[in-house]
């Protein structure tokens, strides 16, 4: 079983829909958890931390359940900007990430 | 501020050779890691350094090899390089340790192939 799992899309929406990505991780030790967002060929870039209170950001909110090892992202309003592949990451230990494969999103006119 | 720097952006090598990637943190950050990304995948964890001491490894063959300088830059090596290492290499940095605060910020990348 992978540490984090993500279905790989692609998503593909409208501009001005909801979309919700979902997330699983195997290790109940893990400490800390995020949303990178990844642009073709290019680094990852954090978007958002995601705490149990939940937090939001614009347009954008993060969830985490983890009596369920589940972790959410919402996105309001979709942008064709948004469209990138994003990924969810756990962090185990000092400074190990744990990336899922990641969740393509592509945003169309 | 200069954000994580990378070189070299590309390199091909072939089948047996070694290489040598290297990177510079953000100013003020001790903590540099390194990420193997192919195709289609998530980046995996390769190593960590803070104060130019290994504090993590991840599921590598000894034919990666990594430091970190007094000045907190890095380098990564891989000797014997195989097909399968061709992938985008990216080095992160961060603050400190790891505390629940830090941040890890990734560099470009170096995109590695092997012919």
């Amino acid at each position: 079983r992978k540490e984090v799992e993500q279905d790989p899309g692609p998503f593909n929406v409208p501009e001005g829909a909801t979309v919700a990505f979902n997330c699983t991780y195997s290790n109940s030790a893990s400490q800390s958890f995020f949303w990178y967002r990844q642009d073709c060929r290019k680094e990852p870039k954090l978007l958002m931390s995601v705490y149990s209170s939940g937090n939001e950001d614009g347009r954008f909110t993060a969830q985490l359940n983890r009596a369920s090892q589940y972790i959410s992202l919402l996105i309001r309003d979709s942008k064709l900007s948004d469209s990138a592949t994003y990924l969810c990451v756990v962090r185990m230990g000092f400074q190990k990430l744990v990336f899922g494969t990641g969740t393509r999103l592509l945003v169309s006119p | 501020d200069a954000g994580v720097t990378q070189s070299p952006t590309h390199l091909i090598k072939t089948r047996g050779q070694q290489v040598t990637l290297r990177c510079s943190p953000i100013s003020g950050h001790k903590s540099v890691s390194w990420y193997q990304q192919v195709l289609g995948q998530g980046p995996q964890f390769i190593f960590q350094y803070y104060e130019k001491e290994e504090r993590g490894r991840g599921n590598f063959p000894d034919r990666f090899s990594a430091r970190q300088f007094p000045n907190y830059s890095s380098e990564l090596n891989v000797n014997a390089l195989l097909l399968g290492d061709s992938a985008l290499y990216l080095c992160a940095s961060s603050p400190g340790q790891g505390a629940s605060t830090d941040t890890q910020y990734f560099g470009p990348g170096t995109r590695l192939t092997v012919l």
